[in-house]
């Protein structure tokens, strides 16, 4: 079966502080790995997929599949950054995502 | 703006009864999938519908079903609700086929007492 674990619940860092949110899977074959964004008062949106390999917001996410994780980093946090974050995967090709439980991500100005 | 939105945006139900949540879908997409979110867990999926037929389902049991209909609009029904199902239910839409982006709405609240 398909997992995806976000360990850190709640995650708070220093504005201008590295960030690294991460993410770990379990798939039986070759998984698209996603990263979904969710700022106060807004709907769930696509911040990255691994396929894309582009740099989003200065947020970046490399696809480890010896390690199978997918962590999410970005070098400078600003406050704008304060935001629900998950992870998610699905079968190449469809649609189907499984979602972590999610990180909220706190930036301290 | 995404263009996938839902109603209603709130609503409580009683224990047992059945309940219809809908979606309309972004001009042009014809996938549309429905998620379930308790409070503090991720989305959990549904079920997806493909040109209005069932295309995949998650572990949920059959009282949860849907309709996708020819303009792309869709229905989530749930039956015979339990107290369990009380969450946020997003609709999300896309083109279909790999590499296009899926659009959530911004999710019906449902409370069942």
């Amino acid at each position: 079966a398909q997992r995806v674990t976000q360990p850190e619940k709640l995650l708070s860092v220093f504005k201008g502080a590295p960030v690294e949110l991460k993410c770990n899977y379990s798939y039986s074959g070759s998984p698209e790995l996603f990263w979904y964004v969710q700022y106060s008062r807004q709907r769930l949106q696509l911040l990255l997929r691994h396929i894309s390999r582009e740099s989003i917001k200065g947020f970046t996410a490399d696809l480890n599949k010896g390690e199978t994780s997918f962590h999410l980093k970005k070098p400078f946090a600003q406050e704008e950054d304060s935001a629900m974050y998950y992870c998610a995967l699905a079968n190449f090709g469809n649609e189907k995502l499984t979602f972590g439980t999610g990180t909220r991500l706190t930036i301290i100005p | 703006e995404t263009g996938v939105t839902q109603s209603p945006t709130h609503l409580i139900k009683t224990r047992g009864q059945q309940v219809t949540l809908r979606c309309s879908s972004q001009s042009g997409h014809n996938t549309v999938s429905w998620y379930q979110q308790a409070l503090g867990q991720g989305p959990q999926f549904i079920f997806q519908y493909y040109r209005e037929e069932e295309n995949g389902r998650g572990n949920f049991p059959p009282r949860f079903s849907g309709l996708q209909f020819p303009n792309y609009s869709s229905e989530l029904n749930v039956n015979a609700l339990e107290l369990d199902d009380s969450a946020l239910y997003l609709c999300a839409s896309s083109p279909g086929g790999s590499g296009n982006t899926i659009y959530f709405g911004e999710g019906s609240w449902l409370t069942v007492v």
